[in-house]
């Protein structure tokens, strides 16, 4: 398909464990934003890519979170020991160039028990 | 500290009717308003968007009012239906063409749209 896809669609994690979320944007799109979505709340951000340069991180929460593009496409977002407090949906949006219309995927849904 | 609220969690209305959802912000810096829509497990959809430049801004059933002195917009949705019953996000952001900020989004909290057939 065209759109932002996101996998894995849901993960459950044991308190502690680390996962990885992985996003693939649009196809050309050089801007690349995660936002943590939490229940009942709108989206914030955590960080934004221009190619493969983080250019913004001001929005993750804590050094136990890690986001990386190395190529410029495909972006990842780790999270290490995670808690319960991580529990949320994690969304990841690009943009084409000289936009400010984020294309959204459908989410990663992290359950931390 | 909340930049951009979205004070009515919900919002209901008869099919043909107006729907009206109201979105406050007080950040001065932000530049460009846009709305989203969100079906439960699906990523937020743009919806419409409205530079800080205009005061209003249409397409087709939509329509978005931007009060600058304000800092208030509000989307119209008429004849309203009930493919439109969502979660409705208002948005904004900084306009730095280049700039670290650009395209970076601060959400409102979202309203809850039911439209009765």
């Amino acid at each position: 398909g065209a759109g932002v896809s996101q996998s894995p669609r849901y993960k459950v994690a044991k308190r502690g464990q680390d996962v990885a979320l992985r996003c693939d944007p649009i196809s050309g799109h050089v801007s690349l934003f995660w936002y943590q979505q939490a229940l009942g709340q709108g989206p914030e951000f955590l960080t934004y890519f221009q190619n493969e340069a983080q250019l913004d991180k001001s929005g993750l929460p804590s050094d136990r979170f890690f986001a990386e593009r190395p190529e410029g496409s495909v972006s990842t977002l780790k999270i290490q020991r995670t808690q319960q407090e991580d529990s949320a949906v994690y969304l990841c949006a690009s943009s084409p160039p000289y936009s400010n219309q984020g294309y959204f995927g459908p989410g990663t849904r992290l359950t931390v028990l | 500290d909340q930049q951009v609220k979205q004070n009515s969690p919900s919002l209901s209305v008869q099919e043909g009717r107006i729907s009206i959802l109201n979105c406050d912000y007080t950040n001065s810096m932000f530049d460009y308003f846009l709305w989203y829509k969100k079906y439960p497990a699906e990523g937020p959809t743009f919806l419409i968007s409205i530079s800080s430049i205009k005061d209003k801004n249409e397409d087709g059933r939509f329509t978005v009012f931007l009060n600058k002195s304000a800092k208030h917009l509000s989307l119209h949705i008429v004849p309203s239906q009930p493919g439109d019953s969502a979660v409705y996000f208002c948005a904004a952001s900084p306009y730095a063409a280049g700039g670290t900020s650009y395209g970076k989004l601060t959400f409102g909290q979202g309203t809850i749209l039911t439209v009765h057939p």
